[in-house]
């Protein structure tokens, strides 16, 4: 069984530009949702995709966007990157979309905005 | 809106000892999930224990349990013979029971380190 990947693991990027981060989900897993983790604070949730479409969405911006493909391996973009953007980006996968599902986290992407 | 509070920033063991982390969550809700996440510096976040908040009994893995007060909405995780290899950053985390498209929501965390 393949756990959940995420790719890249670091990234630097200077403000205004765009950014894309890619998941894996685990295998069987038809849900993924992505956290942003500031340095030393807990993860806030930014969306979930359910079966390629957006199924709940945290207090962020629509600069921050979304796609889950058919495979159900999900994109983040970010758009006109800002310094507060700066921090550990975490995707999960679970096995379906409602909240008590355990979620299965990837090792997450370090962006750093310049 | 539902929060998570741990108050403990900081903690510090001796290998084989216990240590408990604490843990408050604050909810107008009657059922919902608790859990308690490991992260190492590794990065990547580890499931150590889940507690469903109907069940009144207190779930345990082998050497976590926790203590699940539901009246005082407290959630604490007690670690025993306590291992190098636990050392990380442990969050707190809650979550609605059967809502579709809602988040995992997490305590600040505590930073566990552990000494031989």
């Amino acid at each position: 069984e393949t756990g959940v990947t995420q790719s890249p693991t670091h990234l630097i990027k200077t403000r205004g530009q765009q950014v894309t981060l890619r998941c894996s989900s685990q295998s069987g897993h038809n849900t993924v949702s992505w956290y942003q983790q500031a340095l030393g604070q807990g993860p806030q949730f930014i969306f979930q995709y359910y079966r390629e479409e957006e199924n709940g969405r945290g207090n962020f911006p629509p600069r921050f966007s979304g796609l889950q493909f058919p495979n159900y391996s999900s994109e983040l973009n970010v758009n006109a990157l800002e310094l507060d953007d700066s921090a550990l980006y975490l995707c999960a996968s679970s096995a379906d979309r409602y909240s008590q599902e355990t979620q299965y986290f990837g090792p997450g992407t370090r962006l750093l905005v310049l | 809106a539902q929060t998570v509070t741990q108050s403990q920033p900081e903690m510090s063991v001796q290998e084989a000892e216990t240590v408990t982390l604490s843990c408050t969550y604050d909810t107008s809700e009657s059922d919902y999930y608790l859990f308690w996440y490991k992260q190492p510096p590794s990065r990547q976040m580890i499931l150590v224990i889940r507690q469903e908040a109907y069940k009144q009994q207190n779930a345990t893995e082998n050497r976590f349990s926790v203590n699940f007060q539901k009246a005082a909405k407290s959630f604490s995780l007690k670690i025993s013979d306590s291992q190098l290899g636990d050392a990380a950053m442990y969050f707190c985390a809650y979550s609605l029971l059967n809502q579709a498209g809602t988040a995992l929501i997490f305590g600040k965390g505590t930073t566990l380190s552990v000494s031989s």
